[in-house]
């Protein structure tokens, strides 16, 4: 069973720190994503990285994925406010060859950005 | 415009009820999915479909069916609800998604099982 593991799962910290979440996971994939979800609200999608090395950079945020170390990084510049919300990363992987494709997701990183 | 819409966005009813909620995507997408999240915030797979097959996670109680009218549409049926139903379910789609294309998410359904 795939596993993905998000950490820390709660962090909470000052404007203009820089900091990164880490996204494990426990079997080979080349395909991993980010998302942020707002209170109450749904899923957008944030970043989608698709092989060994890929870094991909919007704003403060900067993703990077090592196959390798089945590591992904979700790195933080000089936080503001409006980054608060919580971050999933996502892992998927085909079903043993029946051509499906599933996503599992980490628990959540609950980010919260205080002035 | 909407890309993926889910109605009804809240729904309260009780227990051993039968209930439905409706899922379309105006995105073009050939496979959809259901995600059920928990009051812990915990995400995970129910159902993955496509025109050719639906393909459902093992742990998904029988009680819930999907059902697809056609390929912008997959509804999710309910039957005999349970208190540990209670969460928000939500609907998404993308395109092929051996190409590793991002789900799109619908705004959610909060259900809440009395």
């Amino acid at each position: 069973e795939l596993k993905v593991e998000q950490n820390p799962l709660f962090l909470s910290m000052q404007e203009g720190k820089n900091y990164t979440i880490y996204c494990n996971y426990s079997t080979t994939s080349d395909r991993l994503y980010w998302y942020r979800q707002d209170p109450g609200k749904s899923l957008e999608s944030l970043f989608v990285l698709l092989s060994n090395g890929a870094v991909k950079q919007e704003g403060r945020l900067m993703a990077s994925l090592d196959t390798k170390a089945r590591l992904s990084t979700l790195h933080i510049t000089a936080a503001v406010h409006d980054l608060s919300a919580t971050y999933f990363c996502a892992v998927d992987k085909e079903d043993s060859g029946a051509g499906s494709y599933q996503l599992t997701f980490g628990k959540g990183t609950k980010l919260s950005v205080i002035p | 415009d909407t890309a993926v819409s889910q109605t009804p966005k809240y729904l309260v009813t009780q227990m051993g009820n039968d209930k439905s909620i409706k899922c379309e995507q105006n995105l073009g997408h050939d496979t959809m999915y259901w995600y059920k999240q928990d009051s812990k915030k915990f995400l995970k797979i129910m159902f993955s479909y496509n025109n050719k097959e639906l393909i459902i996670n093992e742990t998904v109680p029988n009680r819930f069916s999907p059902k697809s009218p056609d390929k912008a549409h997959l509804n999710l049926h309910i039957n005999s609800l349970e208190l540990g139903d209670s969460a928000v379910y939500f609907c998404a789609s993308s395109l092929h998604p051996e190409f590793g294309f991002t789900q799109y998410f619908g705004p959610g359904t909060r259900l809440l099982v009395l």
